[in-house]
């Protein structure tokens, strides 16, 4: 069972919904990422959070909008997506001492989103 | 940034023999190299990693190399087994973790 939970596992919404994707660690991390899972592709990194504090943003397109209300939660509005945006998305928590990402990444199952 | 190479994109093997994963970076600061497995409908898991002042790392019938001058390093894999049929993704960190597109491990019984 992994300590990441993430919810909803499936999500199919229209181009012009509003929704949210949760993130939950129960491990005591004190860093949470967002990584979008496309096929064929290398795990592309969107955002990450130390300490609540956003420290890293990969040239997400505005339409995605991360939310860490604190080091346990994690979340990703969305809202006027495309269809290109379908994909596994993936939240992961790690406990980061340095402020650099040399620490083992514990991922939850991810939600399989499709934009119709 | 870092960009990692990742070989082959599938594999298939007969139960009982060994697999090899390779990969290759580029940027000589990194320093931490993870590998994780996913399984059918659930997230990468780690499996084994490697710190750049380590040339070789073994767990039961897994282990990881690191080449630093030449920049790649594989995974191991022996006596396989059918559970082990996966995705394999290796990864390569100094201040930004950076994944291979991943390699489809097929075992078969």
């Amino acid at each position: 069972e992994t300590g990441v939970t993430q919810t909803p596992r499936h999500l199919v919404m229209g181009m012009t919904n509003k929704k949210s994707l949760k993130c939950e660690q129960h491990l005591g991390h004190n860093a949470m990422y967002w990584y979008k899972q496309s096929a064929k592709k290398p795990l592309e990194l969107m955002f990450v959070y130390n300490f609540k504090e956003q420290t890293e943003n990969n040239s997400v397109p505005s339409r995605f909008s991360p939310e860490c209300p604190n080091s346990s939660h994690l979340f990703l509005h969305l809202h006027t997506l495309q269809p290109e945006d379908s994909a596994l998305y993936l939240c992961a928590s790690s406990q980061d001492e340095t402020g650099t990402s040399n620490s083992p990444l514990h991922f939850g199952n991810g939600t399989r989103l499709t934009v119709t | 940034g870092e960009n990692v190479e990742q070989h082959p994109s599938t594999l298939s093997v007969q139960e009982g023999d060994s697999a090899v994963i390779k990969c290759t970076y580029s940027d000589s600061a990194s320093n931490y190299f993870p590998w994780y497995k996913q399984e059918l409908g659930k997230g990468p898991q780690l499996i084994i990693d490697i710190r750049s002042n380590v040339g070789e790392k073994k767990d039961q019938r897994i282990a990881v190399t690191l080449n630093k001058t030449a920049k790649h390093f594989s995974l191991h894999i022996t006596e396989t087994q059918p559970e082990d049929s996966a995705v394999y993704f290796c990864a390569a960190s100094w201040n930004d973790m950076r994944f291979g597109a991943g390699t489809r491990l097929t075992v078969k019984p």
